[in-house]
């Protein structure tokens, strides 16, 4: 089984300044990664995924995130935040292949990200 | 919410009530989710479907049935609601299980209050 952690629950910032909100996973198999956002009174979008390849992958709204296999990690980056980013940001893993979870998304708990003008 | 429509948005009832969701999807995708959202537990996964009339359960089970009838929907039912019922329930779709072709897209999510 795969299990998530999200290390900071509320992450306020001002706009403009940069912001790291953190996830580490643990899985005895290969994992895909996932970070979703949420913004007020809606549903998750996907945000940005790693599914193999180069372990940097990015998103069009600026957020980046680094798969990081020796620390089990897959931290998102933003060098500048807006105001419009506020909002809940979850990290989520699925095996590449079998167990008893194969093929199910695990959460982490959420961080919400608070964009101070 | 890519082809995602859940109904209804909004209910609140009473303990011991029976509740449906309805998930209602127009990509064609064969799999199907049912998650709960609570503060501090982030999304956990009730049921999901592999296909018509083919369901398995998730981590959190207990108290929720399903039913897919069709394809594109997919009904969360609370034989008798409690108030620890209470959340923000969410369906997802993906079209595989597989590799990278299971990338799940959610619905707007239904409030649920249970008095």
């Amino acid at each position: 089984a795969q299990s998530v952690t999200q290390l900071d629950s509320q992450v306020p910032v001002f706009e403009e300044a940069p912001v790291e909100l953190r996830c580490n996973y643990s899985s005895s198999v290969s994992v895909y990664l996932f970070w979703y956002v949420q913004y007020p009174n809606q549903g998750l979008q996907l945000l940005l995924k790693y599914l193999s390849g180069s372990t940097l992958v990015e998103s069009i709204n600026g957020f980046e995130a680094e798969f990081n296999k020796s620390q089990t990690s897959f931290h998102l980056r933003k060098p500048s935040v807006h105001i419009s980013d506020t909002a809940e940001y979850f990290c989520a893993v699925r095996a590449e292949a079998g167990g008893t979870s194969y093929g199910k998304l695990t959460f982490g708990q959420g961080t919400i990200l608070t964009v101070h003008p | 919410d890519a082809g995602i429509t859940q109904s209804p948005r909004h209910k609140v009832t009473e303990t011991g009530t029976p509740v449906t969701l309805r998930c209602h999807q127009t990509e064609n995708h064969r799999y199907m989710y049912w998650y709960r959202q609570d503060p501090g537990h982030g999304l956990r996964l009730i049921h999901y479907s592999y296909g018509v009339k083919d369901t398995d359960k998730g981590e959190v089970s207990d108290g929720y049935s399903v039913s897919r009838s069709k394809t594109e929907d997919f009904l969360l039912t609370l034989e008798s609601a409690t108030s620890s019922q209470t959340s923000v329930y969410f369906c997802a779709i993906s079209e595989s299980s597989r590799g990278i072709k299971n990338i799940q897209y959610f619905g707007a999510g239904t409030r649920l209050s249970v008095l």
